[in-house]
């Protein structure tokens, strides 16, 4: 499986712009991008995906370099509620049990 | 709404005492697994199932057995607890394993076994 490598922590003021990188140099090309995060004392929960163009959903955007090989995943206005452990993952298409493979992800704290 | 739950939330049990950690989705999803969450080596996958009556090892099953009889119900046993067990558990669930699918997780069962 591919490997992605994300700074351990990372700090943000509220209301403020945060970007969160990841690194996946050995990404295949049919590898989707998938961003989770795990709240305190809760379950990981899903927060979007994508495979080469820039996404956007309720929660975040991604965005994707063109080589594919980074992505960063941006929260546009944090809040104190986005305090978590946001995890990077790959996704192959082919030979998929379903298997998420979380590594030690990124520790956000954002401060008021 | 939509969710995954788990019972017990929190456990503390003894060496070799059989137990049972549920886990129900009302998502009407094929697809569930179980993880456990250690410090250190984050999250793993003890087993999952792709559909009732089908199930298989994930990364770390040994010590642990699953069933899947009916389609919303995925319980975990620990026919024989030891120490090396206590960990936070969780179930998962999605549509399918298909990797655009999210996976909706529980919140999260506490064992402790002494």
């Amino acid at each position: 499986d591919a490997k992605t490598t994300q700074p351990n922590s990372m700090e943000s003021n509220e209301e403020e712009p945060v970007h969160l990188p990841c690194n996946h140099s050995t990404i295949s090309g049919t590898d989707y991008i998938h961003w989770y995060r795990q709240l305190p004392s809760q379950g990981p929960e899903y927060v979007i995906h994508g495979l080469t163009s820039n996404v956007n959903n309720r929660m975040a955007s991604l965005a994707i370099a063109e080589d594919r090989k980074s992505s960063t995943l941006i929260l546009h206005r944090a809040t104190l509620r986005d305090a978590a452990v946001y995890y990077c993952i790959l996704r192959a298409v082919s030979g998929n049990t379903g298997k998420l493979i979380f590594g030690q992800g990124t520790t956000l704290q954002v401060k008021p | 709404e939509a969710q995954v739950t788990q019972n017990p939330r929190y456990l503390i049990t003894v060496t070799g005492k059989k137990l049972t950690v549920t886990c129900s989705q009302n998502m009407n999803h094929e697809y569930m697994s179980w993880y456990r969450q250690d410090p250190g080596l984050g999250l793993r996958q003890i087993y999952y199932s792709m559909n009732v009556e089908v199930t298989d090892k994930g990364d770390v099953p040994e010590g642990y057995k699953v069933s899947r009889k009916e389609k919303r119900n995925f319980p975990l046993i620990l026919e024989s607890p030891s120490p090396n067990q206590t960990s936070l558990y969780f179930c998962a669930s999605s549509l399918t394993s298909g990797f655009l699918y999210e996976q909706y997780f529980g919140p999260g069962t506490r064992l402790t076994v002494t």
